[in-house]
C-alpha cells in the first residue's frame, strides 16, 4: 500500500526566507507524487507533480520539489517566502488513481 | 474552461438525516473521486466513479454511496448522518488514464 508522511505539522518562516516542507513516501511501485495547497475555506490547488519525467519538478508560485528515490523523499521548497504563501500544504502519492494524502503542513509566514 | 464545481457550498443537517452533494467535473474529464476532509486532517478517499460504475472504494461504510451520470457529473449520498460526518467533502476529477486529480472548492457539511 502507498502512503506519505509529512514531517512537521506546522512550519513558520520569515518573509523572504527559504521554505522547506518535508514529505517521505512509501510505495512498492514507481510513484506519482503531488503537492497541493489549500487556502482557508477552499479546495485543493495543484502546485506540482512528479511523473518520472524529471527528478526536479517546478510548479506554480515559485515552488519546486525534488524526487529522491534513495531517500524516498519529495520535499517542497521555495527560495523566498511571501506572505501569500501562508496556507496548508499536502503531499500525496497516487497509483492507478488511488490517491493518498499526508496529514498536511501548515505554513505560517511572519512579516 | 470551467474547473470542478460543487454544490452546495455549505449545508447543515441533523443526525439521522440524509444528504446529497453534487459535483461537475472539469471539462473533458471522465473520472470523479470523492474525499472527506475532517478539520485539521488530510483528505480521506471515499470512492471513485468511472463509466457510471464505482471503480474503487476507501474505508467508508455503506451509508456513503454515489452515482455518476452519463455527462460524468456525480453525486455523493450519505444516509443516517452522524455527528462525525461533519467535514469538508471534496470532489476531484481526472482522466482515467492519468493520475493527476483536480479538486473542486468543496462542500462543508455540518451535522448537529
Amino acid at each position: 500500500a502507498q502512503s506519505v508522511t509529512q514531517l512537521g505539522s506546522h512550519v513558520s518562516v520569515s518573509e523572504g526566507a527559504l521554505v522547506l516542507l518535508r514529505c517521505n513516501y512509501s510505495s512498492s511501485v514507481p510513484p506519482y507524487l503531488f503537492w497541493y495547497v489549500q487556502y482557508p475555506n477552499q479546495g485543493l490547488q495543484l502546485l506540482l507533480k512528479y511523473t518520472s519525467a524529471a527528478t526536479l519538478v517546478k510548479g506554480i508560485n515559485g515552488f519546486e520539489a525534488e524526487f529522491k528515490k534513495s531517500e524516498t523523499s519529495f520535499h517542497l521548497t521555495k527560495p523566498s517566502a511571501h506572505m501569500s504563501d501562508a496556507a496548508e500544504y499536502f503531499c500525496a502519492v497516487s497509483y492507478f488513481n488511488d490517491m493518498r494524502f499526508g496529514a498536511g503542513t501548515r505554513l505560517t509566514v511572519k512579516p | 474552461d470551467a474547473g470542478v464545481t460543487q454544490s452546495p457550498t455549505h449545508l447543515i443537517k441533523t443526525r439521522g438525516q440524509q444528504v446529497t452533494l453534487r459535483c461537475s467535473p472539469k471539462s473533458g474529464h471522465d473520472t470523479v473521486s470523492w474525499y472527506q476532509q475532517a478539520l485539521g486532517q488530510g483528505p480521506q478517499f471515499i470512492f471513485q466513479y468511472y463509466e457510471e460504475e464505482e471503480r474503487q472504494r476507501g474505508n467508508f461504510p455503506d451509508r456513503f454511496s454515489g452515482h455518476q451520470f452519463p455527462n460524468y457529473s456525480s453525486e455523493l449520498n450519505v444516509n443516517a448522518l452522524l455527528l462525525g460526518d461533519s467535514a469538508l467533502y471534496l470532489c476531484a476529477s481526472s482522466l482515467v488514464a492519468e493520475e493527476t486529480q483536480y479538486f473542486g472548492p468543496g462542500t462543508r457539511l455540518l451535522v448537529l
